[in-house]
């Protein structure tokens, strides 16, 4: 079945480290998104990308940083200058960032300070 | 900016009973809006997807309205159940590429 795999589902960081969320898709969607999500709050954008090796910065990119060298696939990298990390990280993907397609959602990854 | 509510942030109702979620943006200048449900600690299901030309859409037990000149959508649950429990979230896409959400309302369906 086509779907979003995020892995890992929980992860800890400690002071000072840089910590990678994988995100993969198999739907062949060209645009993928990262969200944040705090409780009490709605999704937030992060970065998104059209297109493989082209990526935007969404609202809060600040400490955060992204790839896309493959169009299955889109990781996030929260730096040691991102303060606040402890949140719910959400990968998504559409077909194409000018269509009118739903978005889907991975599972998710919980990111939590050690 | 798109500014999205939902209102109420949180509705407990018994089984069978019809139910109205709220959904209210301050732009009404908007290519679609998507419903979406979310279990605890899980990711986002869509639900339905309306097109900024459409009035409502159907699937199921669910049926999504949508008012852009007044800036509103509803999501109508008939028959409510207990499996309906979880939170549903509204997403707008304005001119542009990026999505903004509500906070979400809370439902919880008591059998």
């Amino acid at each position: 079945d086509g779907g979003i795999t995020q892995s890992p589902k929980y992860l800890f960081r400690k002071e000072g480290q840089n910590v990678t969320l994988s995100c993969e898709q198999n739907l062949n969607h060209d645009a993928m998104y990262w969200y944040r999500q705090d409780p009490g709050q709605g999704l937030r954008l992060i970065y998104y990308s059209q297109i493989v090796n082209d990526f935007q910065k969404g609202d809060i990119a600040e400490g955060y940083s992204v790839s896309r060298e493959k169009k299955e696939s889109f990781p996030l990298t929260v730096t040691s200058a991102q303060k606040n990390p402890t949140a719910f990280y959400l990968c998504a993907s559409r077909l194409g960032i000018w269509s009118n397609q739903p978005q889907h959602f991975g599972d998710g990854t919980r990111l939590s300070i050690l | 900016k798109q500014e999205v509510t939902q209102i109420p942030a949180a509705l407990s109702v018994p089984e069978g009973e019809n139910l109205v979620l709220n959904c209210s943006f301050t732009d009404s200048a908007i290519y679609n809006l998507q419903w979406f449900r979310q279990d605890p600690g899980k990711g986002l299901t869509s639900l339905l997807l309306i097109q900024s030309s459409q009035r409502e859409q159907t699937s199921g037990r669910l049926n999504a309205s949508l008012d852009k000149s007044s800036g509103r959508s509803t999501l109508y649950i008939a028959a409510s159940q207990p499996g309906d429990s979880a939170t549903y979230l509204c997403a707008v896409r304005p001119t542009g590429n990026q999505f903004y959400f509500g906070t979400g309302t809370s439902l919880t369906v008591i059998p």
